[in-house]
């Protein structure tokens, strides 16, 4: 199926520094997601878009769904050691969600 | 809410014997999913049901691979026999409707 590409693979930042990553895809998506893994436990939905253009936040987290429908960024503002983990993307049309390969982020305190 | 519950949360077993691996969705939830995640492919949908029933499993692997959902707070993948290129992480998740997929914990699958 048609893969999405999630940049950047990993990231080294200073506590208190901002953060962005990006998605995107070939295909149109009707929805567009931001999970974070931690180790050793399942992905965890941090931000859901809906509509193309559509800009959500959640606390310090801020997600764009791009007007192409075909990309998404994440950004984390002010950055905390907690933060640390896998983020991934995910596009979903209908019930088909395909996921980036993760952006790994390290917080160095 | 418990959240998506997935048993046992980590199986070791030896070539040619048969894996189960069960799930329990978020109550009220519609949709169940599972993913196999490895190193090599990430995320990988491997199957879905809507209101218990298979909706698209095109992403199983192989015949070895069967899943089952006999009602709405059950769910079940199995392997039989496995082999160990089938060792992964295995997750379940669910929703409702077409909303954001809620994952479970995984169950973490070595097969020697």
């Amino acid at each position: 199926g048609q893969q999405l590409n999630q940049s950047p693979q990993s990231m080294f930042i200073q506590e208190g520094e901002d953060v962005s990553m990006n998605c995107t895809s070939s295909s149109i998506f009707n929805t567009w997601l931001w999970y974070k893994q931690d180790p050793g436990e399942g992905p965890v939905l941090l931000i859901a878009l809906y509509k193309a253009g559509e800009l959500t936040s959640n606390g310090r987290l801020t997600a764009q769904f791009g007007i192409t429908r075909k990309d998404s960024f994440l950004n984390i503002s002010a950055s905390i050691p907690s933060d640390v983990g896998i983020y991934f993307c995910a596009g979903q049309r209908n019930n088909d969600m395909r996921f980036g390969a993760g952006t790994r982020l390290t917080v160095k305190p | 809410d418990a959240g998506v519950i997935q048993s046992p949360r980590h199986e070791v077993t030896e070539m040619g014997q048969e894996v189960t691996l069960r799930c329990k969705p978020i109550s009220g939830h519609d949709y169940l999913f599972w993913y196999r995640q490895t190193m090599m492919r990430g995320l990988e949908l491997l199957i879905y049901f809507n209101n218990n029933v298979p909706i698209d499993d095109s992403g199983m692997p192989e015949d070895r691979f069967s899943a089952k959902m006999p009602n709405a707070s059950f769910s079940t993948l199995k392997i039989q026999p496995s082999e160990p290129r089938d060792s992964a992480v295995y997750f379940c998740a669910s929703s409702f409707g077409s909303g954001g997929q809620y994952f479970g914990p995984g169950t973490r699958l070595t097969v020697l």
